[in-house]
């Protein structure tokens, strides 16, 4: 069964501690990206990936960090430099580098901090 | 970068009637343009997208058109039933120094398909 998985589904945290996300696909797609939801604030991108060992910054990538040691793996490390962690975050893949085609979702990874 | 405006952020229609959401963008090299349906809890899945050789494109119930020039697309609804409730959005292609820098998407529509 082709898709995306992220984990943990629930993660909770306590401040000042980092915490990664797992990403894995079994696409074969090239690009990946990690993006975050707030409630009113639609998907904003943290990083994304076009190619294995290179990975770029987007909009929002303060206080997170991300790897791409393998084209299926794509995980993100929640620093404790991230002031405001509660959220919902989105994993995504693409066969399109160039941005102009589908994004396959994760079924997302919500992070609590107590 | 881009910058996608999205509205209403809430639309309420009677099932049955049509519903119509809005987009503009910024960015004049965007050549790609996709609609997201998210239910509750769940994630976004592609639900139709237009390209920028076309003014529009059909899927059954669901449209969308493009206007290059003006920078606005727009998701239209025909017919709508109980399980097209769900929060909507739009998105486009960012692009600096050449190179494509992931999709920028709306804040969102909250379809809400009264009885």
């Amino acid at each position: 069964d082709g898709g995306i998985t992220q984990s943990p589904k629930y993660l909770f945290r306590k401040e000042g501690q980092n915490v990664t996300l797992s990403c894995e696909q079994n696409l074969n797609h090239d690009a990946m990206y990690w993006y975050r939801q707030d409630p009113g604030q639609g998907l904003r991108l943290i990083y994304y990936s076009q190619i294995v060992n290179d990975f770029q910054k987007g909009d929002i990538a303060e206080g997170y960090s991300v790897s791409r040691e393998k084209k299926e793996s794509f995980p993100l490390t929640v620093t404790s430099a991230q002031k405001n962690p509660t959220a919902f975050y989105l994993c995504a893949s693409s066969i399109y580098p160039e941005n102009t085609g589908e994004l396959f979702f994760g079924e997302g990874s919500r992070l609590t901090v107590l | 970068g881009e910058n996608v405006e999205q509205h209403p952020s809430t639309l309420s229609v009677q099932e049955g009637d049509s519903a119509v959401i809005k987009c503009t963008y910024s960015d004049s090299a965007s050549n790609y343009f996709p609609w997201y349906k998210q239910e509750l809890g769940k994630r976004p899945q592609l639900i139709i997208d237009i390209r920028s050789n076309v003014g529009e494109k059909k899927d059954q119930r669901i449209a969308v058109t493009l206007n290059k020039t003006a920078k606005h697309f727009s998701l239209h609804i025909t017919e709508t039933q109980p399980e097209d409730s769900a929060v909507y959005f739009c998105a486009a292609p960012s692009y600096s120094g050449g190179g494509a820098d992931g999709l920028t998407f709306g804040k969102g529509t909250h379809l809400i398909i009264q009885p």
